[in-house]
């Protein structure tokens, strides 16, 4: 199976930088993405990750490290309206295990 | 392009009664799914298929069923609701193995059931 570890809740300050980690366990990888989901909406795609290093979008990067089965989403510049969940998943690969293996989330506070 | 759509937005149920949930995606992609999503647990895997005619179980399958006759459909039933069935679900779709640019997950954007 696979094991996906994020913090539970986060919070920061409009304008600064958060940091927003991911641990794994898992027999097998082919990728990790994340996520961004608001309130009552469905997850929207941020990233994805399959090779060691930084993936860099806008305000968003995220990092992977396989060796070490960690990952993480970070956003810069915070935005009232980056307050959302984040989610990280993991694709072990092969057959249907194509379809991610989702984490509990990460609930993102931003405030003025 | 209508993407992942699934109906109804929201239901209501008594318990023992059985519904289905429909999604459909326009975008010819061979993986579909469902997931429930319940507070403070994250997006959880009901059933999944790889291709037309093939379906899987996933994390919690139990008091769910699933078919894929077509690319297009793959309706979530609920045989007999239970009040543990409360929950979003979100049903999915994607191209296939692997992954190039832009080849990922696309959601329907939810469907929200209360069993009372």
């Amino acid at each position: 199976g696979q094991n996906i570890d994020q913090p539970t809740e986060m919070t920061a300050t409009e304008g600064a930088i958060v940091q927003i980690n991911c641990t794994y366990q898992t027999s097998g990888f082919n990728g990790l993405f994340w996520y961004q989901q608001h309130a009552g909406e469905a997850p929207t795609f941020l990233s994805y990750n399959v090779l060691d290093g930084l993936e860099e979008k806008g305000r968003f990067s995220s990092f992977l490290s396989r060796s070490k089965g960690y990952s993480y989403l970070l956003l810069k510049e915070l935005q009232m309206k980056d307050s959302a969940s984040y989610l990280c998943a993991v694709r072990k690969g092969g057959g249907g295990s194509y379809i991610p293996t989702f984490g509990r989330g990460t609930s993102l506070i931003v405030h003025p | 392009n209508a993407g992942v759509t699934q109906t109804p937005k929201f239901q209501v149920l008594k318990t023992g009664q059985s519904m289905t949930l429909q999604c459909a995606q326009d975008m010819n992609h061979e993986y579909m799914s469902w997931y429930r999503q319940d507070p403070g647990m994250g997006l959880r895997l009901i059933h999944y298929s790889v291709g037309a005619g093939i379906t899987d179980q996933g994390e919690v399958p139990n008091g769910y069923n699933v078919s894929r006759s077509t690319t297009e459909d793959f309706p979530l039933r609920l045989l007999s609701a239970a009040p543990s069935q409360t929950s979003v679900y979100f049903c999915a779709s994607s191209p296939g193995q692997g992954y190039v640019s832009g080849n990922t997950i696309y959601f329907g954007e939810g469907s929200w059931l209360t069993v009372v």
